[in-house]
């Protein structure tokens, strides 16, 4: 089945320490996205990516980083600079070209900073 | 930067009654996305609005977008516990990045 796979799905860290979520897909798409979301908040792009080797910060991009080394992966950091990482994460993933635009999402991880 | 506000935050309706949410922009949008959240999940992609004044159809879902592509509405007719969740607006701007709305909650009581 093609889809994206997020893992893990819940994940808990002590404050200051960095951590890591993943982010794959076998959509081959070219396109991929890290969103946050709050409680009755909407998503806030975080990052995306294009294309392989390339990215580009979105609207909250401050406290993270990212990487696009291969295509099927876009793994997003969680630094000990994002003042409030407790949330929920989301990655996606679109087709560079066509009419429809639709985002895939992946299941999400749920990180909690204790 | 472009904004894209929903209305209203929360509804909560009775098993059979009508649902509408209405989506606005802060600039003329090149397309419209909507997205379905169910609780503890992930958003789920419904339909694209692409043309001026263009309404389309789902079952009991209608959607519509503005004649200034500014606006759009998503109204669901005789709701079911089944349509319980985040209804979200995506205004579409370049080719890669989206805007979402807050989303609106929907609730239905059975």
């Amino acid at each position: 089945d093609g889809g994206i796979t997020q893992s893990p799905k819940y994940l808990f860290r002590k404050e200051g320490q960095n951590v890591t979520l993943s982010c794959e897909q076998n959509l081959n798409h070219d396109a991929m996205y890290w969103y946050r979301q709050d409680p009755g908040q909407g998503l806030r792009l975080i990052y995306y990516s294009q294309i392989v080797n390339d990215f580009q910060k979105g609207d909250i991009a401050e406290g993270y980083s990212v990487s696009r080394e291969k295509k099927e992966s876009f793994p997003l950091t969680v630094t000990s600079a994002q003042k409030n990482p407790t949330a929920f994460y989301l990655c996606a993933s679109k087709r560079d070209m066509g009419v429809v635009n639709e985002q895939f999402f992946g299941p999400g991880t749920r990180l909690t900073v204790l | 930067g472009q904004q894209v506000m929903q209305i209203p935050q929360y509804q909560h309706v009775q098993e059979g009654e009508d649902f509408t949410t209405y989506c606005n922009s802060s600039t003329t949008l090149s397309n419209i996305q909507w997205y379905k959240q169910r609780p503890g999940g992930h958003p789920v992609f419904l339909i694209q609005l692409v043309k001026s004044g263009e309404v389309k159809k789902q079952k009991r879902l209608t959607f519509q977008f503005g004649e200034a592509k500014k606006n759009s509405s998503l109204h669901i007719t005789a709701t079911q516990t089944t349509d319980v969740g985040t209804y979200f607006c995506v205004g579409g701007g370049s080719n890669y990045k989206l805007t979402f709305g807050k989303g609106t909650l929907l609730t239905v009581n059975p």
